[in-house]
């Protein structure tokens, strides 16, 4: 079955130390990856993706993630937290022949410390 | 360009009576997906169109629920009646649509807090 999973209910980090949020992913086929955040009584805001290319993808307010194939992961990271960045982090995934169809990890919760 | 508008942002209601959320997709979308997020979950889909067609309405539970798309633009999702279980955050998301393997970001909606008493 198709599948993410993201192993920590919650990550806390000091503010100006690197963030890592793991999602691990099981699919058969090559994977669509995707990462989104939701603040609180706010939707999911779009932050990065995979599709194919470079395995390294940057994407908004200083995020990037990697996609290693041979570990099935695609872990979120940040080189300088902000307490702004507290929120619940969410990594999706869908492959070919399937992708309308996003399927979710159970989220994770960041909280940054000043 | 705005973003997915969805309304009401929160409803209570007692259990049996029906409930009705709207969605506005993105300008040009052709695709709207409802989704559901129970607390400490990630979303799950319940229905996706292209344009006006229900193409993947696998997950909605039927004897209850609903949705329509009139004009392939706005869509309802109806919950008729209403069980306690169904408190959750009801989700609307829209993306430009997919042609063979492209892939398109879907973007999603503040949602609905629905809390059934």
């Amino acid at each position: 079955a198709q599948s993410v999973a993201q192993p920590e209910d919650q990550v806390n980090v000091a503010e100006g130390n690197p963030l890592t949020v793991k999602c691990t992913y099981s699919v058969s086929g090559n994977p669509y990856l995707f990462w989104y955040v939701q603040y609180p009584n706010r939707g999911l805001q779009f932050l990065l993706k995979y599709i194919t290319g470079d395995n390294l993808v940057k994407g908004s307010y200083g995020f990037e993630a990697e996609f290693n194939k041979s570990q099935t992961s695609f872990h979120l990271k940040k080189p300088s937290a902000l307490v702004s960045d507290s929120a619940l982090y969410f990594c999706a995934v869908t492959y070919l022949g399937n992708t309308d169809k996003l399927i979710f990890g159970t989220g994770t919760r960041l909280q940054v410390f000043p | 360009e705005a973003g997915v508008v969805q309304s009401p942002r929160y409803k209570i209601i007692e259990k049996k009576q029906p409930v009705a959320f709207w969605c506005n997709p993105i300008s040009g979308h052709n695709t709207l997906y409802w989704y559901l997020q129970n607390l400490g979950q990630g979303p799950e889909l319940l229905i996706r169109y292209e344009n006006e067609e229900a193409v993947d309405d696998s997950q909605l539970p039927k004897d209850r629920f609903s949705a329509e798309r009139l004009k392939g633009v706005d869509s309802t999702l109806k919950i008729q009646p209403a069980e306690l279980g169904d408190s959750a955050v009801y989700l609307c998301a829209s993306s430009r649509g997919t042609s063979g393997d492209q892939l398109d970001t879907q973007y999603f909606g503040p949602g609905t807090r629905l809390t059934v008493l």
